[in-house]
C-alpha cells in the first residue's frame, strides 16, 4: 500500500508571496492531519479534515488555511508569507478521527526569503 | 507549562544495550499514546502506540504507560547504530486528532 504523499517536496518563496501544499494521505484513510516542523517549536498542529470537514484547528493564524477534498486528498493553504513561515510541513492520514494512529508524509520543505 | 515533555538528549548508549527513553504528560485526560523515531532530514515514523496501562511489545521496542503517574516511556533492547535518531513522543486527548508532540529526545548508540 503506498504510503502519504506531499508535493512539492521543496519549495522557495519570498515574503509576500502565497502558497499551496498538497497531501494524498494512504489509500482508503479518510482522516488528514497538518503539521508544522520548526527547530525552535518542534512539531505543532495545524489542523485536522475528516470527510471534507475541519474537525480541529491548532492556534495559527488566519492565514493558514485548507480544505480536504471528496477523495480525502487535502490542500493547505498560507497567504502573505512571512519569515517566519520556513518549516517542514507535514501531513499525517489516519483511518478514522480522533485517536488513531498517525502515519506522516515525506513533507514539504518551505523557504520563505 | 508545556503539555509533553522529553528530556532532549542527547542519550547515549553503546551497542546491545537497552536504551530508555521517557515522557511525561500534563492532561489526565488523554486517551492514546504514540512513540515516533524521526531521522535526520527525514519525517517522524510511527514505531509504537500504546493506549492502556502496562506494557506493550513490539519486536525489540517496548512501550511502558503509567496512567496514574502521567508517564510513557519506550524501551529499546539490543539498539542498534541504526537506531540513533530522535524520539518523539505524542499524546492525542479527548479522542481529538491532534497530536500533542514532545520536543524530542535524541538518542546515539555507538558502535
Amino acid at each position: 500500500k503506498a504510503g502519504v504523499t506531499q508535493t512539492p517536496r521543496y519549495l522557495i518563496k519570498t515574503r509576500g508571496q502565497q502558497v499551496t501544499l498538497s497531501c494524498s494521505p494512504i489509500s482508503g484513510h479518510r482522516s488528514v492531519s497538518w503539521y508544522q516542523q520548526t527547530p525552535g517549536q518542534g512539531l505543532q498542529f495545524l489542523f485536522e479534515y475528516f470527510s471534507e470537514t475541519q474537525r480541529n484547528k491548532g492556534n495559527f493564524p488566519g492565514r493558514f488555511s485548507g480544505r480536504q477534498f471528496s477523495n480525502s486528498r487535502s490542500e493547505m493553504n498560507v497567504s502573505t508569507l512571512e519569515l517566519g513561515d520556513s518549516a517542514l510541513y507535514l501531513c499525517a492520514s489516519s483511518y478514522l478521527a480522533g485517536g488513531n494512529e498517525q502515519f506522516f508524509g515525506p513533507g514539504t520543505r518551505l523557504t520563505v526569503l | 507549562q508545556k503539555e509533553v515533555e522529553q528530556n532532549s538528549g542527547p542519550l547515549s548508549v553503546p551497542e546491545g544495550a537497552i536504551a530508555s527513553l521517557n515522557c511525561t504528560y500534563s492532561d489526565r485526560v488523554s486517551q492514546s499514546f504514540f512513540w515516533y523515531r524521526q531521522y535526520s532530514g527525514k519525517s517522524p515514523e510511527l514505531i509504537m502506540s500504546i493506549y492502556s496501562n502496562g506494557d506493550k511489545e513490539d519486536g525489540r521496542f517496548t512501550a511502558q504507560l503509567n496512567k496514574a503517574s502521567q508517564y510513557v516511556s519506550l524501551l529499546i533492547r539490543d539498539s542498534q547504530p541504526s537506531d540513533s535518531a530522535t524520539y518523539l513522543c505524542a499524546v492525542i486527548y479527548n479522542q481529538g486528532g491532534k497530536l500533542i508532540f514532545g520536543q524530542g529526545t535524541e538518542l546515539s548508540v555507538k558502535p
